[in-house]
């Protein structure tokens, strides 16, 4: 069974930073990867999608990489911004027989100091 | 564009009650759709997947009984939480993809907040 673990859970940095977040997926047999900002009580906005067969995506100050055989993605933030505090969500789609949603992990809550 | 809707945007019932959350996608057609709960300060988890006509196929532990699931047409699908309970309040989260194939993407709604008295 898919298992996603985001890693710190929780983080709070000044303004203007540069951060990364960290997420693992112990099945590497994935069709994509995917990066979600969730605010309190709200649904998800879609922020990275990252094929299997690619290696990093980039929009504006977010860039993920994947490393497909390693179970890893990374979703570096450049020059945050308050404005991007809220709970960060890693999913994966997986690629074999059964499930065909979404795997999540449990998120990384970010916070930018002004 | 890719834009998934969902109605109500939160409801309160009283216990044994049952209530009916709507997932639509307004732009494309979605061969399937994806019922996901979120319960506080936790994850969002698959519920069960549907694709339109045929019957849903339930994640382990939920019961398919209690939580019904109708994709009747490529552009709406619902789902009724039957003879709720206060457990069952949480946040309902639906998503749509218009295609199987692996570079077809997920479009989630803005979820539906359950609070069951």
């Amino acid at each position: 069974k898919q298992e996603v673990t985001q890693i710190p859970a929780a983080l709070s940095v000044p303004e203007g930073e540069n951060l990364v977040l960290n997420c693992s997926f112990t099945d590497s047999a994935i069709y994509n990867l995917q990066w979600f900002r969730q605010d309190p009580g709200k649904g998800l906005t879609s922020l990275l999608l990252i094929q299997s067969s690619q290696r990093e995506q980039t929009s504006g100050r977010l860039n993920a990489s994947l490393d497909k055989s390693s179970g890893r993605s990374t979703l570096y933030i450049a020059a945050s911004q308050p404005g991007d505090s809220a709970t960060y969500l890693c999913a994966v789609r997986h690629s074999g027989g059964g499930a065909d949603g979404l795997t999540f992990g449990k998120g990384t809550h970010l916070i930018i100091q002004p | 564009g890719a834009v998934v809707s969902q109605h109500p945007s939160w409801v309160i019932c009283k216990s044994g009650t049952s209530v009916k959350i709507e997932c639509r996608s307004l732009d494309f057609q979605a061969t399937t759709m994806f019922w996901y709960r979120q319960f506080p300060k936790q994850s969002l988890m698959l519920m069960a997947t549907s694709n339109e006509g045929s019957k849903a196929t339930y994640e382990q532990g939920v019961e398919k009984d209690k939580f019904l699931i109708n994709h009747a047409s490529l552009t709406l699908s619902t789902l009724t939480v039957t003879s709720a309970h206060p457990e069952d309040s949480s946040f309902y989260i639906c998503s749509a993809r218009g295609g199987s194939g692996g570079s077809y993407e997920q479009y989630f709604g803005p979820g539906t907040r359950l609070t069951v008295t």
